[in-house]
């Protein structure tokens, strides 16, 4: 079964600009949700959808959106990106969202 | 929200030695999961085990619920076990996701 894909891996955007990433999960799992990677705040969780809704969000701005398609695969985007966006992004999918955790390899992003 | 320490932050054995990680939570939790970061940033799923004790291979854990607190016991150490070990837990929120809250790891290096 293929594991978790994530599409691109690496990113450079300079200020401003928009960026979308994306993600497919394990085939049959439902709950797709992405975090963030820095080396000062580590990992944190941005948000998580379920059957095409998003059922909870973390502590990040509004810049920060997602959304998932009828096949579970997701997206999110960032808007007027910031320096402080550069990160890991990691995206991981589960049976039900509170079942074991799958992470792809992810997307770093780097914003100049 | 709810707090993740785990200790040591870092720990620097040689091949063929034990170690035990810790991670305390400061919550009743209803998901924790443990995570292998390899030196590419890849996260390795560990374990499931919001209670209770489990095993495979060289690798084992135990979550005393009641106690707020996990322990991943890695035996017979080898190179390949370098990286960074999570502790992640979602607080028992009586339903939905919240998403998972990650302690800042430990950063285990395996010395030939």
């Amino acid at each position: 079964k293929a594991g978790v894909t994530q599409t691109p891996r690496y990113l450079i955007k300079t200020r401003g600009q928009q960026v979308t990433l994306s993600c497919s999960p394990i085939s049959g799992h439902r709950s797709v949700s992405w975090y963030q990677q820095t080396p000062g705040q580590g990992l944190q969780f941005l948000f998580e959808y379920f059957s095409e809704t998003q059922r909870n969000k973390g502590n990040f701005p509004g810049r920060f959106s997602g959304r998932q398609f009828s096949n579970s695969r997701s997206e999110m985007n960032v808007s007027t990106l910031e320096l402080g966006d550069s990160a890991l992004y990691l995206c991981a999918s589960s049976l039900t969202g509170s079942s074991p955790l799958h992470f792809g390899n992810g997307t770093r992003l780097t914003v100049t | 929200g709810i707090q993740v320490e785990q200790s040591p932050p870092d720990l620097i054995l040689q091949e063929g030695a034990n170690s035990t990680l810790r991670c305390n939570f400061s919550d009743s939790v209803n998901n924790l999961q443990w995570f292998h970061q390899n030196p590419w940033g890849q996260l390795i799923n560990l374990f499931y085990i919001p209670s209770g004790t489990k095993q495979n291979g060289r690798l084992s854990a135990t979550t005393v619920a009641t106690e707020r607190y996990s322990l991943l016991y890695i035996s017979s150490s080898q190179t390949t076990d370098s990286g960074v070990y999570f502790c992640a837990v979602e607080r028992n929120s009586g339903g939905g996701a919240d998403g998972l809250t990650f302690g800042k790891g430990t950063h285990l290096i395996i010395q030939p």
